[in-house]
């Protein structure tokens, strides 16, 4: 099944230490992304990637960084310098090819709480 | 740029009543328009989305949209309502190559 991976589902870190959000996708696809999701506040991104070895940040990346050593991975890092980690963090991912209105591929995300 | 206004934070229908979530939008470009469904702690899945062509647009679950460039708006309608379709329902906006841009949401409420 092609698709995308997100893990852990739930996880907790105490205030002050860096944490690694994992996104995996084996559906092909040049572009990935990260979003936050906070109650009301609907999606956020933080960064994307066009292509391997290139990431531009979104609205809210300070405090967080990426890599893209890889077509199919997209890690997030969310660093002691974000303020308010807690959030649900979504990964998505999209064929950005010829057709440039492809829809986006979401994770099933992941929920983090900052103790 | 591109934004997206979907108003109404919450809509609450009763089961088999008509489901109007509304979304308005705002692009410096011609749109690219979707509407995408999320159940608590999942992903976001795709609804339907508008392209080019036709502007009545079908999706699943019994969902289509309208895209009305004079009235810059893309509301999600659905005839009879669901329990099942209870869920929050966004509606993105994309300029072309360009990430989704998304609306707050509407959290949608059906009431047996």
């Amino acid at each position: 099944d092609g698709g995308i991976t997100q893990s852990p589902k739930y996880l907790f870190r105490k205030e002050g230490q860096n944490v690694t959000l994992s996104c995996e996708q084996n559906l092909n696809h040049d572009a990935m992304y990260w979003y936050r999701q906070d109650p009301g506040q609907g999606l956020r991104l933080i960064y994307y990637s066009q292509i391997v070895n290139d990431f531009q940040k979104g609205d809210i990346a300070e405090g967080y960084s990426v890599s893209r050593e890889k077509k199919e991975s997209f890690p997030l890092t969310v660093t002691s310098a974000q303020k308010n980690p807690t959030a649900f963090y979504l990964c998505a991912s999209r064929d950005a090819g010829l057709a440039i209105y492809n829809e986006q591929f979401f994770g099933p995300g992941t929920r983090l709480t900052v103790l | 740029a591109q934004s997206v206004t979907q108003l109404g934070s919450h809509v609450s229908v009763s089961e088999g009543a008509l489901v109007l979530l509304r979304c308005n939008y705002s692009s410096s470009v011609p749109p690219y328009l979707f509407w995408y469904v999320q159940y608590p702690n999942q992903g976001l899945q795709l609804l339907l989305k508008y392209t080019t062509g036709a502007t009545l647009v079908k999706g699943i679950n019994g969902f289509e949209a309208e895209f009305k460039k004079s009235e810059t708006s893309f509301h999600l309608t659905k005839p009879s309502a669901h329990m099942s379709d209870a869920a929050e329902y966004f509606c993105a906006v994309s300029g072309g190559n360009t990430p989704l841009v998304f609306g707050k949401g509407t959290r949608l409420s059906v009431i047996a």
